[in-house]
C-alpha cells in the first residue's frame, strides 16, 4: 500500500522569504501523480499543483514549485515571495495512475510572519 | 472553472436524526465523486467514493448503512447520516472528479467543496 510522509508539522517564514516543504511517499508504483494541496483556515481545500511521475520535468505555478525526486520518492514544495495568505495547512497526496484516489500526508501548518 | 459547492456549510443536529449533506459541481460534469471526513487537526479521510448511476464504493471500516451515499446526477452527489451521534460530529468534506486527457496521459484532478460541519448533540 502506498503511504505519505509529511515530516513537519509545522513550518514558519518571514513574509517575502522563501521556504520548502517536505513530502516523501513509499510505493511500487512506476506511474502515478503527486499533488501538494492547501487548506486555509477557512478549511475549503485548494489544488496547488499537481506532477505527473513520469514526467522529469518539475511543476511550477506561479510562486510555487516542485522539487520531484523520482528515485529519492521525495516531492517538496517550495514557496516563493512568501505572502500573509500563504498561511494554511498544507497536504501532499499521491494518486495511483490507475485509480482516483488521493492519499494524503498528515499536513504541515505554514506561518507566515510579517 | 471546476467549482465544488457543499449544503449546508454547518449544521446541528439531535442525536437519533438524520441529516443529508448535498455536494454539487457548479460547472463541470463530475461521474464520479469522493467523500472524505477531517477530525480537528487532523488529515482527510477517504469515506467513500461516489459513482454516477451506481452503488458507492465505501472504505474499509465505514459502515454503509449509517453513511448513504446518493449519486443521482452527474452534478450533485449527497451523503446522508442516518441516526447519527455524537461520535459522527466531524466535518466532512467533498470532492468532484474533472477527468479528460493530454497528450494521452490522464489529467483526472479532484476539486474540493467548502465542507460541513456537523455537531451531533
Amino acid at each position: 500500500a502506498q503511504t505519505v510522509t509529511q515530516s513537519q508539522p509545522e513550518m514558519s517564514v518571514q513574509e517575502a522569504e522563501t521556504v520548502t516543504l517536505s513530502c516523501t511517499y513509499d510505493t511500487s508504483e512506476s506511474d502515478y501523480y503527486l499533488f501538494w494541496y492547501k487548506q486555509p483556515p477557512s478549511r475549503q481545500m485548494i489544488l496547488v499543483i499537481r506532477q505527473e511521475a513520469y514526467k522529469q520535468q518539475n511543476a511550477t505555478e506561479n510562486r510555487f514549485s516542485v522539487n520531484f525526486q523520482k528515485a529519492a520518492k521525495s516531492f517538496s514544495l517550495k514557496i516563493s515571495d512568501s505572502q500573509l495568505g500563504d498561511a494554511a495547512m498544507y497536504f501532499c497526496a499521491y494518486q495511483s495512475y490507475n485509480t482516483d484516489k488521493l492519499i494524503f500526508g498528515t499536513g504541515t501548518r505554514l506561518q507566515v510572519f510579517p | 472553472g471546476a467549482v465544488v459547492s457543499q449544503h449546508p456549510s454547518w449544521v446541528i443536529c439531535k442525536s437519533g436524526t438524520s441529516v443529508k449533506i448535498e455536494c454539487r459541481s457548479l460547472d463541470f460534469q463530475a461521474t464520479t465523486m469522493f467523500w472524505y471526513r477531517q477530525f480537528p487537526k487532523q488529515s482527510l479521510m477517504l469515506m467513500a467514493t461516489s459513482n454516477e448511476g451506481s452503488k458507492a464504493t465505501y472504505e474499509q471500516g465505514v459502515e454503509k448503512d449509517k453513511f448513504l451515499i446518493n449519486h443521482a446526477s452527474l452534478t450533485l452527489s449527497t451523503l446522508t447520516v442516518t441516526s447519527a451521534h455524537p461520535e459522527d460530529s466531524s466535518f466532512y468534506i467533498c470532492s468532484a472528479l474533472t477527468t479528460g486527457t493530454s497528450g494521452g496521459r490522464s489529467t483526472d484532478t479532484q476539486y474540493f467543496g467548502p465542507g460541513t460541519r456537523l455537531t451531533v448533540l
